[in-house]
């Protein structure tokens, strides 16, 4: 149980165009989904909690208007990279906790975003 | 300073090793911690909490000090299988805060 997913795994795209990625758990309800992102030899760095029916919370430094978070279900959430550029080339991983009282976070498999 | 820090290694050891991590802390108001464990290009994985009191599964030991801010996971007995990328993990605020640290890389040879 605890599947969490997302799609596309791997992406490249032009610079100025937007990439939405999807990440949705597939056997359980997410009340809150977080999203993070790693760049190479770093460690994870949260970018946002999304919490369904509600705004995104965006840590500090990161641009909400750049990265639009919609969680619309219960089991998707998007995460949208507008006006992409190179600097954004990253891997981006989503994860989602069962429910207010869990402390353990599933995470998605990750989508590899590469900006040319 | 960063929340969590941690030796990114790598650690070559040999098949059979025992092998020990160690991860500090710098709030001291840190509530849970963990372990995961994350395989190249995958996502992090929980390998398991970390207590005061200590917590072992199988070859595997972890252990906190609080007094002290810091974290420790101990592999005996390493396989091939270990190699990996370990991250500490640190939480607060009813778990909606994670900090990961960078990660300490384990190769383990044959």
């Amino acid at each position: 149980g605890a599947v969490v997913s997302q799609h596309p795994s791997w992406v490249i795209c032009k610079s100025g165009t937007s990439v939405k990625i999807e990440c949705r758990s597939l056997d359980f309800q997410a009340t809150t989904m977080f999203w993070y992102r790693q760049f190479p030899k770093q460690s994870l760095m949260l970018m946002a909690t999304s919490n369904e029916g509600s705004k995104a919370t965006y840590e500090q430094g990161v641009e909400k208007d750049k990265f639009l978070i919609n969680h619309a279900s219960l089991t998707l959430s998007t995460l949208t990279v507008t006006s992409a550029h190179p600097e954004d080339s990253s891997f981006y991983i989503c994860s989602a906790r069962t429910g207010l009282g869990a402390y353990e976070q599933y995470f998605g498999p990750g989508t590899r975003l590469t900006v040319t | 300073r960063k929340e969590v820090e941690q030796d990114p290694g790598p650690f070559n050891v040999p098949e059979g090793a025992t092998v020990a991590f160690n991860c500090t802390y710098s709030n001291s108001a840190s509530q849970s911690f963990f372990w995961y464990r994350q395989d190249c290009r995958k996502e992090p994985k929980l390998l398991m909490s970390v207590y005061s009191s200590g917590n072992e599964d199988g070859r595997f030991t972890a252990q906190l000090n609080r007094a002290s801010q810091y974290i420790s996971l101990l592999i005996r007995d390493s396989k091939l299988s270990d190699s990996a990328t370990y991250l500490c993990v640190v939480i607060r605020y009813n778990f909606n805060k994670f900090y990961f640290g960078s990660g300490t890389k384990l190769n383990v040879k044959p």
